[in-house]
C-alpha cells in the first residue's frame, strides 16, 4: 500500500549535534515528499520539499534528498539548536490518489543545552 | 494574519453531543482538507474540497461526521452524537489549484468525556 514510516523518537541530542531522522515511503507513482514541523502549542509549518528523485529540499539548515532507489527522504542537520525542539513529520503526496498527504507518525525531536 | 484558522481551538464536550468546527482558508485558496490527528500520531486525512464540491472521503469519516463548504470559502465540520474515540486534533489546511504545499491551521482539540 501507500504509506509513510519513519523512525520513532524520542531523540534527544546535545545542542550543535548532528541530526538525522530516517524516513521511508512506499508508493506506486511519483510521489511529492514532505517535511513538516510541529513546534509545541503550534500548528504544522512545512519545513521542506522535493517534487522529483534527486531534488534536495532545504531549509534554516535542514536537508532531505529525494531517493528513489531507496524509497528515503531522510532528514538532516549539521548542528542542531535548542530550538529545534519539536515534532517532525515526514508526508507523501501523491496526484490522482486522493490528493491528500499521507504522514508518518511523527518524531519527537529534543535538543538539550 | 493571512494564515489559514479555526475556531474554537479548543472544545470539551459530554459523549452525545454534537460539536461544529469551522475552518477559514488562506483566501483565493480553493482547495480546503480536513485530518484528524490523534496523541502520538501523525495526522490523518478525512476529507477534501475543491471550492465547494467535497471530492474525497476518508473511510476515517463515518456517517456521524458531516462537512460543509458552501460557498467555496469557510468549511464547517459537524461530529454528532460523540464518542470519546473522536478525542483528537482536528487539523483544517488549504492549497491553491494544482499545487501540492499545504498551509495548515491551529488546529481544533476536541476532548469527549
Amino acid at each position: 500500500g501507500n504509506s509513510v514510516t519513519q523512525m520513532e523518537g524520542p531523540v534527544t541530542l546535545s545542542e550543535e549535534a548532528f541530526l538525522t531522522i530516517n524516513c521511508t515511503y512506499t508508493a506506486t507513482g511519483y510521489p511529492s515528499l514532505f517535511w513538516y514541523v510541529q513546534y509545541p502549542g503550534e500548528g504544522l509549518q512545512l519545513l521542506l520539499k522535493a517534487t522529483k528523485a534527486d531534488d534536495k529540499g532545504s531549509n534554516k539548515g535542514f536537508e532531505a534528498t529525494y531517493r528513489k532507489e531507496t524509497t528515503s527522504f531522510h532528514l538532516e542537520k549539521g548542528s542542531v539548536q535548542v530550538s529545534d525542539s519539536a515534532v517532525y513529520f515526514c508526508a507523501r503526496y501523491l496526484n490522482n490518489a486522493g490528493n491528500m498527504l499521507t504522514f508518518g507518525g511523527g518524531t519527537r525531536l529534543m535538543v538539550k543545552p | 494574519d493571512t494564515g489559514v484558522s479555526q475556531d474554537p481551538r479548543h472544545k470539551i464536550t459530554k459523549r452525545g453531543q454534537n460539536v461544529t468546527f469551522r475552518c477559514d482558508p488562506i483566501s483565493e485558496h480553493n482547495r480546503l482538507y480536513w485530518y484528524r490527528q490523534t496523541l502520538g500520531q501523525g495526522p490523518e486525512f478525512l476529507t477534501y474540497f475543491q471550492n465547494e464540491a467535497q471530492l474525497e472521503k476518508s473511510r476515517l469519516l463515518s456517517d456521524r461526521f458531516s462537512a460543509e463548504r458552501p460557498k467555496g470559502s469557510f468549511s464547517t465540520l459537524e461530529i454528532q452524537r460523540t464518542e470519546q474515540g473522536d478525542s483528537a486534533m482536528y487539523l483544517c489546511a488549504s492549497s491553491l489549484g494544482q499545487t501540492n504545499e499545504q498551509f495548515f491551521g491551529p488546529g481544533t482539540r476536541l476532548t469527549v468525556l
